[in-house]
């Protein structure tokens, strides 16, 4: 619907596995963001890529690790996760990643980790 | 530190009402704002932008004000209906680096 598209939109894994969330836009757009969503907490924005290139990590743990490799796809690789990570992961997609624009947010992936 | 403050309660109106959502910033100075709707289980959709040298933009049944005074936003949808019940959001970017902070949101409820 956005052209923002991300899988799996639901995802179980325990604290000792190995995961990786998708996110696809079909947009033409240039920067891709990361962002965490908690129960009763604001978006938390996580990463930023712009034309492939990693711009901001805002202080996210290592068991974390974003991956672009172009500036359609978005990967992040999830490792050794603790249960307080089970949030709704959103990715988004702008134009460019400076200047004034717009977001346009994929569905999410519900994490929940064991 | 910088704090964003939107409404935690849910704003409950009858359908037809005008419906008005207040965001609040402090140790912020936002190039712009803007406003965001989130229904349950899907990810946030961009609704209306304002820049710092704006005091009102409108879009159909939709307004936004921003006063860098009082450091606060409103955003009213008026003419409400059921389908305008949703979770909405107000964000900030203080160097126009697309770099947008996140009010926790407000949730709006339309009853008919």
């Amino acid at each position: 619907e956005t052209g923002v598209t991300q899988t799996p939109r639901h995802l179980v894994m325990g604290m000792t596995n190995k995961k990786s969330l998708k996110c696809e836009q079909h947009l033409g757009h240039n920067a891709m963001y990361w962002y965490k969503q908690s129960a009763k907490k604001p978006l938390e924005l996580m990463f930023v890529y712009n034309f492939k290139e990693q711009t901001e990590n805002n202080s996210v743990p290592s068991r974390f690790s974003p991956e672009c490799p172009n500036s359609s796809h978005l990967f992040l690789h999830l490792h050794t996760l603790q249960p307080e990570d089970s949030a709704l992961y959103l990715c988004a997609s702008s134009p460019h990643a400076q200047g004034i624009n717009e977001q346009f947010f994929g569905p999410g992936t519900r994490l929940t980790v064991l | 530190s910088q704090k964003i403050e939107q409404n935690s309660e849910a704003l409950n109106i009858q359908e037809g009402k005008t419906a008005t959502l207040t965001c609040n910033y402090t140790n912020y100075s936002p190039a712009y704002l803007q406003w965001y709707r989130q229904d349950p289980g899907r990810g946030p959709v961009f609704l209306l932008l304002i820049r710092e040298n704006e005091k009102e933009k409108r879009k159909e049944r939709l307004k936004v004000t921003f006063d860098t005074t009082l450091k606060q936003s409103l955003f009213h949808i008026t003419a409400s209906q059921p389908a305008d019940s949703a979770t909405y959001l107000c964000a900030l970017d203080s160097n126009a680096g697309n770099m947008l902070t996140f009010g926790g949101g407000t949730r709006l409820m339309v009853k008919p």
